[in-house]
């Protein structure tokens, strides 16, 4: 199984600042990763699929990088709208697997 | 619109079974996989089971074989989870997801919370 590590586990931000994710794996994932959002009481959100591509209606201001093992999630300048969770996913592997997820807070 | 609705959560005690479901409206059903994630109180995500768009694929985790099938009725637009033996630990929200092209999960139901108690 495909571990997946997330780090920071919380981070600590104002509006307006910007937010770096990573997300690392066990093993070579290629470029089949994504990350999701998921607000209090909400379902997931799919933000960026194959590492880097803005799913539909996503803003600019998300953006996804990086293959193999290590990926980076960044959110350019925050909106109140984005403090939430969010987590990686891979899809190289059976079985998928989630990263535990970072959570972003308001300072 | 784009829509999953989910029903069939419910209290069920230790060994107990329930059928899990989520229809589907708003897209050609049948042309997408389709797959069941679920989150622990208070935990992540933890992936549980696939089906492929016709139904004839079939994937579950480790710890839910030979207790949950996954299956679809294409014609009422429909997909299943049936699960049996529950354990304590099968305590969860259940989302049925939508997997687009590439295979990610685009679309999500509400959710449907299982409690295996006693």
């Amino acid at each position: 199984e495909i571990v997946l590590t997330q780090s920071p586990a919380t981070l600590s931000l104002s509006p307006g600042e910007r937010a770096t994710l990573s997300c690392r794996a066990s093993q070579s994932v290629s470029s089949s990763l994504a990350w999701y959002q998921q607000k209090p009481g909400q379902a997931p959100s799919l933000l960026i699929y194959d590492a880097s591509n803005r799913a539909t209606g996503i803003p600019a201001r998300f953006s996804g990088s990086g293959s193999g093992t290590d990926f980076t999630l960044i959110i350019s300048s925050l909106e109140p709208e984005d403090f939430a969770v969010y987590y990686c996913q891979q899809r190289s592997n059976w079985p998928r697997t989630f990263g535990p997820g970072t959570k972003v807070e308001i300072k | 619109e784009v829509q999953l609705l989910q029903s069939g959560g419910n209290l069920v005690q230790p060994g107990g079974s329930l059928r899990l479901s989520c229809a589907g409206s708003g897209f050609t059903f049948s042309g997408y996989a389709m797959s069941w994630v679920r989150q622990a109180p208070g935990k992540g995500l933890e992936w549980v089971s696939t089906i492929s768009g016709g139904g004839d694929g079939t994937y579950y985790r480790d710890s839910v074989k030979g207790r949950f099938t996954i299956s679809r009725d294409n014609s009422k637009n429909i997909l299943y989870l049936q699960v049996n033996s529950l354990r304590v630990e099968d305590t969860a929200l259940y989302y049925c997801a939508r997997h687009q092209s590439s295979g990610w999960y685009d679309c999500w139901g509400q959710g449907t919370l299982v409690t295996v108690s006693s």
